[in-house]
């Protein structure tokens, strides 16, 4: 069990370019979650995997942000034309179904600054 | 919607006493889970103690125990003989039970709050 990674850990970006976030889930795990973070507040959530179908998606998801987990493994979470106002850790999760102890596992998440 | 609110933004204890961090909830559901989830400065968020809500006995872990009362939507997290690795931001979550039964389902957070353990 190497834990959730999460790939890269720090990402600077100028408004308008796209970028790209990898996240590593626990092997055994078949769900995955991404959630956002902003200074000073708790994480949101944004989207959950069961396998490789996105199951729900937050209104907090626009139209510029895609995920996508193609083989039930890792996932990418893209963002298109990034603004300034995207600028947030972005974290991962994962846990397994139906298993004793239900737990979310995060990783260490990825620091998106927006210029 | 479920919401969570956690009324103190900042804490601070002497090390090896006890503190006690606040949460309120509110929600429509009857069954679902609740979590407090630490997270050390730069560091990952790991889960602390998990409290089912149709338990009533309340959870522990080594120092860690929490205080449900369901009626009151209040779950607070007591912190005994507190260390200094224990200083970080604590976020009390919430989760609603899923279809299959467990608590696999998204998170909804609160503010945090940042305890710090003075020497």
């Amino acid at each position: 069990d190497t834990g959730v990674s999460q790939n890269p850990r720090h990402k600077i970006t100028k408004r308008g370019q796209n970028v790209t976030f990898r996240c590593d889930p626990i092997s055994e795990h078949n769900r995955l979650y991404w959630y956002r973070q902003t200074l000073g507040q708790g994480p949101e959530f944004l989207t959950y995997f069961q396998n490789e179908a996105q199951l729900e998606k937050s209104r907090l998801l626009s139209d510029r942000f895609s995920a996508e987990r193609p083989k039930g493994s890792f996932s990418t979470l893209e963002i298109q034309r990034t603004e300034q106002g995207d600028s947030a850790m972005y974290l991962c999760a994962s846990s397994k179904q139906g298993s004793s102890t239900d737990t979310q596992y995060f990783g260490p998440g990825t620091r998106l600054t927006v210029l | 919607a479920q919401t969570v609110t956690q009324s103190q933004p900042e804490m601070s204890v002497q090390e090896a006493e006890t503190v006690t961090l606040s949460c309120t909830y509110d929600t429509s559901e009857n069954n679902y889970y609740l979590f407090w989830y630490k997270q050390p400065p730069s560091r990952q968020m790991i889960l602390v103690i998990r409290q089912e809500a149709y338990k009533q006995q309340n959870a522990t872990e080594n120092r860690f125990s929490v205080n449900f009362q369901k009626a009151a939507k209040s779950f607070s997290l007591k912190i005994s003989d507190s260390q200094l690795g224990d200083t970080a931001m604590y976020f009390c979550a919430f989760a609603r039970t899923g279809r299959s039964g467990g608590s696999n389902y998204k998170l909804t957070f609160g503010k945090g709050t940042l305890l710090t353990v003075n020497p």
